[in-house]
């Protein structure tokens, strides 16, 4: 069965400085997706980042970026420079393909992040 | 370009009672999935829809539960006499098409508080 593992329950990081969030994924799936999303106090879900299976490049948006390393099957998320805003809850997520053809996402418990000035 | 929308954001309801949720999808959307978070957890896929049909119930629990998506209007989640354990944050999130590139837009959810 496919599944997520996020094995940091919370982090911190200074102001400015980099952080990088694990994930890892287990899938037999040859072709399968993986998203970060970022949950705010406010409680809505921000999706961040997309990395494709079959992505040659690991995927990168403004200061967040996908540390993609698939034989370890890992999906570890990178914000550069920290701002206090980037304090919330991040959720690494899968895509399970089914039959049918569409997708669903399988998430995993989250890591809560604080930004400190 | 309104995101996806849903109400009520809070929702407050007796043991016993119904709830409903709407769910309005992105403009130019017909896919539309609800996903539930129990406190302290991540979300967890309940069902899959898209315009008049229902594709994918697979994690939503088989009683009391109910979710719809009509030609016309938004997709509703409906939970019916309304226990404890139900207490939760329920998102709604849409996507162009069901196709695996597809990705997922959520709203901002609605947190049911059951007393």
């Amino acid at each position: 069965a496919q599944k997520i593992t996020q094995t940091q329950p919370g982090m911190f990081v200074q102001e400015k400085e980099a952080v990088t969030l694990d994930c890892t994924y287990d899938t037999s799936d040859p072709s399968y997706g993986l998203f970060w999303y970022k949950q705010p106090s406010s409680g809505e879900m921000i999706f961040l980042i997309y990395q494709g299976s079959y992505d040659q490049q690991n995927a990168t948006e403004g200061r967040y970026s996908l540390n993609f390393q698939k034989a370890r099957k890992s999906a570890n998320l990178v914000i550069s420079a920290s701002q206090l805003g980037d304090s919330a809850m991040y959720f690494c997520a899968m895509r399970e393909r089914v039959s049918g053809g569409y997708n669903k996402l399988i998430f995993g418990a989250g890591t809560r992040l604080a930004v400190h000035p | 370009n309104a995101g996806v929308m849903q109400n009520p954001r809070h929702l407050v309801r007796r043991r016993g009672q119904e709830a409903r949720l709407r769910c309005s999808p992105m403009k130019g959307h017909s896919h539309v999935y609800w996903y539930r978070q129990l406190p302290e957890e991540g979300l967890k896929f309940m069902v899959y829809l898209q315009k008049e049909n229902i594709i994918d119930e697979s994690g939503m629990p088989k009683e009391r539960f109910s979710a719809e998506f009509p030609k016309e209007g938004p997709s509703i989640l409906r939970i019916q006499q309304v226990v404890r354990g139900d207490s939760a944050a329920y998102f709604c999130a849409s996507s162009p098409g069901g196709g695996a590139a597809d990705t997922q837009y959520f709203g901002p959810g609605t947190r049911l508080t059951v007393l």
